[in-house]
């Protein structure tokens, strides 16, 4: 079936890069998205990857995509206390399909 | 306006109670949702309004109705719930259900079911 999988915890210290990954199972993802949700928040969309890119980036974000591996990484270059969140991978397969949540992966940045 | 309003923010409600939750949006979008969350887990989709019908329900239990009075407002009835039901219910809202990837969420109505 369909499912996406991330490690739940990820401890940086301020300033560094922080690589968040996820691993999807369902070949015919076409889209892939990153969410953000500060404690006691709704959900804000990140960023989101075409399955026929490799790379996106935006400002401190790069997203990195192999879809031979179905693997998908968020990358958080320089970051800081305000960056602390849950970051949620999600996938679909396309225009009017529901979103498969992984669980979400906890990100402590420490000063 | 980008911002997705949800109210209240929290709710405390007994099981025989009948309480509303409910959501505004502002941006022009046509698709609205209502996704439940408990702590530490990701969102549960529970209902999908596209052009105002409704499009999907995932099984949800009929004590819990949505009603979506025009493109911009989407209420969820709340009756008979259990202490179970206890969950942030996020609203959200998409350009249209083609783009139910790129949602806007609003900050949730933490509710409470003693």
């Amino acid at each position: 079936g369909e499912d996406v999988e991330q490690s739940l915890f990820l401890s940086v210290r301020e300033g560094d890069s922080s690589v968040i990954n996820c691993t999807y199972t369902d070949s015919s993802s076409t889209y892939l998205y990153w969410y953000k949700q500060e404690p006691g928040a709704g959900l804000q969309l990140l960023t989101y990857i075409f399955s026929n890119m490799d790379m996106k980036q935006d400002q401190r974000l790069t997203v990195l995509l192999n879809k031979k591996d179905k693997h998908l990484s968020l990358r958080i270059a320089d970051t800081q206390t305000g960056d602390s969140a849950i970051y949620f991978c999600a996938s679909s397969r396309g225009n009017n399909r529901k979103l498969i949540w992984g669980l979400g992966t906890s990100l402590a940045v420490n000063p | 306006d980008t911002e997705v309003t949800q109210t209240p923010k929290h709710l405390v409600m007994g099981m025989t109670n009948k309480k509303s939750l409910k959501c505004e949006q502002h941006m022009g979008h046509r698709a609205m949702y209502w996704y439940k969350q408990k702590a530490k887990k990701p969102p549960e989709l529970m209902f999908v309004y596209s052009y105002e019908k409704l499009s999907i329900n995932e099984s949800v239990p009929s004590r819990f109705s949505p009603e979506c009075p025009n493109s911009s407002l989407l209420n969820l009835h709340l009756h008979a719930l259990q202490p179970e039901d206890s969950a942030l219910y996020l609203c959200a809202s998409s350009q249209g259900y083609s783009k139910t990837g790129e949602l806007f969420f609003g900050e949730g109505s933490r509710l409470t079911v003693l």
